[in-house]
């Protein structure tokens, strides 16, 4: 069984500040992780992706993830946010071959001029 | 490179009338296909998942239904719609690979009245 907690629903920054969204997962193996973007009446963009190698992951726009197994948990991160990162967010375990994926509840991430 | 469409974008539906929504993906064969639904404010429940032409799982109880006649569409579909169906119907795509990233579509705002 797998599941994911997204640990805020909304989150609040001002642009040019850091952004921290938060995702605790629970997998019985070795999990795929995901973020996930969704601008308003869109579909999901994918973010970046952690695949069992660097824990490290660089997606597109300048967010990071780090994997960290000991905590059970795969937080993104952007140094410097910027008016456009406004949307919801999504953070998604996968631990099947066959491709299906647990999704969290989303953040929702606002950002203040 | 692979595309995913989705028809129609928007659709607005009195209670009791049928559905079909469509999905076709471009450029790749044999993916993984998916339907899911975003009700307002909320995260991803995922509907239905198919590995192939004819092979269909569903994951919730409900009042819709889904087809794959093709290897590249899905189609969902209702006999008669419930106020409850109403939402936003995203589809996906993956290829049976790990990880299983999965590429979404633009999406139909359901509105049922």
């Amino acid at each position: 069984a797998q599941s994911v907690t997204q640990l805020d629903s909304h989150v609040s920054v001002s642009e040019g500040t850091p952004v921290l969204l938060r995702c605790n997962y629970s997998s019985s193996y070795s999990p795929s992780l995901f973020w996930y973007v969704q601008h308003p009446n869109k579909g999901l963009q994918l973010l970046l992706k952690y695949t069992s190698a660097a824990t490290l992951v660089k997606g597109i726009n300048g967010f990071e993830a780090e994997f960290k197994k000991s905590e059970t948990s795969f937080h993104l991160t952007k140094p410097s946010a910027h008016m456009s990162d406004a949307a919801e967010y999504f953070c998604v375990v996968s631990d099947t071959n066959a491709g299906k994926s647990t999704f969290g509840d989303g953040t929702t991430l606002t950002v203040k001029p | 490179s692979q595309t995913i469409h989705q028809w129609p974008a928007t659709l607005v539906q009195p209670v009791g009338s049928p559905l079909s929504l469509e999905c076709t993906v471009e450029g790749t064969s044999n993916p993984n296909l998916y339907w899911y639904r975003q009700a307002a404010g909320r995260g991803l429940q995922l509907l239905f998942y198919s590995i192939g032409i004819d092979q269909i799982s569903s994951e919730v109880p409900q009042n819709l239904s889904a087809s794959r006649p093709q290897d590249r569409q899905f189609i969902l579909s209702s006999k008669k719609l419930l106020l409850s169906d109403s939402g936003f119907y995203l589809c996906a795509w993956s290829v049976l690979a790990r990880p299983a990233t999965q590429y979404f579509g633009p999406g139909t705002r359901l509105l049922v009245l």
